[in-house]
């Protein structure tokens, strides 16, 4: 089944603490992308990625790390943590030539105590 | 990207067509009007796209203006599990920033 996956689904973690949330992808899609939700802000995009070893910046990437060694991988860094980066995530791909056609995740909700 | 205007929120009638509008009027002659939706904290999920010509899947329907500066789109027989964002955005293929209005609110009443 075509899918992009999220780990973890919920986390409740302390400011500082490091953590990744990991999206992978089975549908071999050249462009992956992390977006943020919050209350009244809509979905906001962190960052982006084209292909492999290629990523930039969205509206938001204050406070957050991408990376993109594999096709099917692209893990959002949260090196330092804080109470404003509460929110729920979501992971996205698409085939390059149909950029528009996004496949999300389920989302990760996160909350930094 | 074009930058897109749609209502806040709306309520249709169960059975009813459910019509959202959308305003691009910046659109660019290459540029995709593309629809998704998104049910309560799920991740959003691609309903339709179309550049030119209407456009009609399981889904929904698309209609563009002529002039492509607006465009509806129309669940035919609305129900309670249309209820949801609808997001309208504009991009062409192989756009890098991808980027999400705050959408419309759509209830469907029973």
């Amino acid at each position: 089944e075509a899918q992009v996956t999220q780990n973890p689904r919920y986390l409740i973690t302390v400011t500082g603490k490091k953590l990744t949330v990991t999206c992978s992808q089975n549908m071999n899609h050249e462009y992956m992308s992390w977006y943020r939700q919050d209350p009244g802000l809509g979905l906001r995009q962190i960052y982006y990625s084209m292909n492999v070893e290629v990523t930039d910046k969205g509206d938001v990437p204050e406070g957050y790390k991408v990376s993109r060694k594999e096709k099917r991988n692209f893990p959002l860094i949260l090196e330092s943590p804080s109470p404003n980066q509460t929110s729920l995530y979501f992971c996205a791909s698409s085939l390059w030539v149909k950029g528009g056609e996004l496949f999300f995740g389920e989302g990760s909700r996160l909350t930094v105590l | 990207d074009a930058k897109t205007t749609q209502p806040t929120s709306m309520d249709c009638a169960e059975g009813r067509a459910a019509n959202l509008p959308c305003n691009h009027s910046t659109i660019s002659g290459n540029e995709y009007v593309y629809w998704y939706r998104q049910i309560h904290s799920q991740g959003p999920q691609y309903i339709i796209h179309g550049l030119k010509n209407n456009e009609t899947n399981e889904m929904a329907s698309l209609i563009i203006t002529e002039d492509r500066k607006s465009s509806t789109l129309i669940l035919p027989h609305a129900t309670l599990r249309d209820t949801a964002v609808y997001y309208c955005i504009a991009l062409m293929n192989r756009d890098d920033k991808i980027i999400f209005g705050k959408g419309t609110r759509l209830h469907i009443l029973p």
